[in-house]
């Protein structure tokens, strides 16, 4: 149980276009889902922490117009890079917690390429 | 605002060897949970173990067990009977309790991980 996943796995999109990343809690229901970015070789940075329902809490130094969060419900959490550009080509995770728990399950991630 | 630091940007081990990483943390928190994941190559983030502040019991989970120093706020991961599977990335993360649910999870820089045969 406690399986979360991510679509797409991987995805290249041109300078300027939007891209959306969905994040699924399959066999349980979440109340908060978190956005990570990861560069190579680099450790997990918080992008953002959202709630179903509510809006997106951003972490200091994250364009809440660039990186647009959706928590539409207990299992379904996006994430849009709107206008992207090659520097926002990274790995982006997600994760989510079981009402009630306090740990986190991660998603596989999603590659982005902006070219 | 809490920290956590790794020194030991990588390590390796000989297979079937004992491996020790090590971490600290920052906090004026006195409720907070300490958490061990693993990366590998795939790149998907796995729990290998977790510690809740509160108990003084050391968390063990098959050949992975901690050594839990809450007034030093330091706490290592030592890997029994290394395998080969265990070459990855392992980053020590820290949450403070909230009052529903989970909270943020502040990351280490990571420790790459080798096991060597």
């Amino acid at each position: 149980g406690a399986v979360v996943s991510q679509h797409p796995s991987w995805v290249i999109c041109k300078s300027g276009t939007s891209v959306k990343i969905e994040c699924r809690s399959l066999d349980f229901q979440a109340t908060t889902m978190f956005w990570y970015r990861q560069f190579p070789k680099q450790s997990l940075m918080l992008m953002a922490t959202s709630n179903e329902g509510s809006k997106a809490t951003y972490e200091q130094g994250v364009e809440k117009d660039k990186f647009l969060i959706n928590h539409a419900s207990l299992t379904l959490s996006t994430l849009t890079v709107t206008s992207a550009h090659p520097e926002d080509s990274s790995f982006y995770i997600c994760s989510a917690d079981r009402v009630g728990s306090y740990e986190q399950y991660f998603g596989p991630g999603t590659r982005l390429t902006v070219t | 605002a809490q920290t956590v630091t790794q020194s030991q940007p990588e390590m390796s081990v000989q297979e079937a060897e004992t491996v020790t990483l090590s971490c600290t943390y920052d906090t004026s928190e006195n409720n907070y949970y300490l958490f061990w994941y693993k990366q590998p190559p795939s790149r998907q983030m796995i729990l290998v173990i977790r510690q809740e502040a509160y108990k003084q019991q050391n968390a063990t989970e098959n050949r992975f067990s901690v050594n839990f120093q809450k007034a030093a706020k330091s706490f290592s991961l030592k890997i029994s009977d290394s395998q080969l599977g265990d070459t990855a990335m392992y980053f020590c993360a820290f949450m403070k309790q909230g009052p529903g649910g989970s909270e943020k999870l502040v990351f280490g820089k990571g420790t790459k991980l080798t096991v060597n045969p």
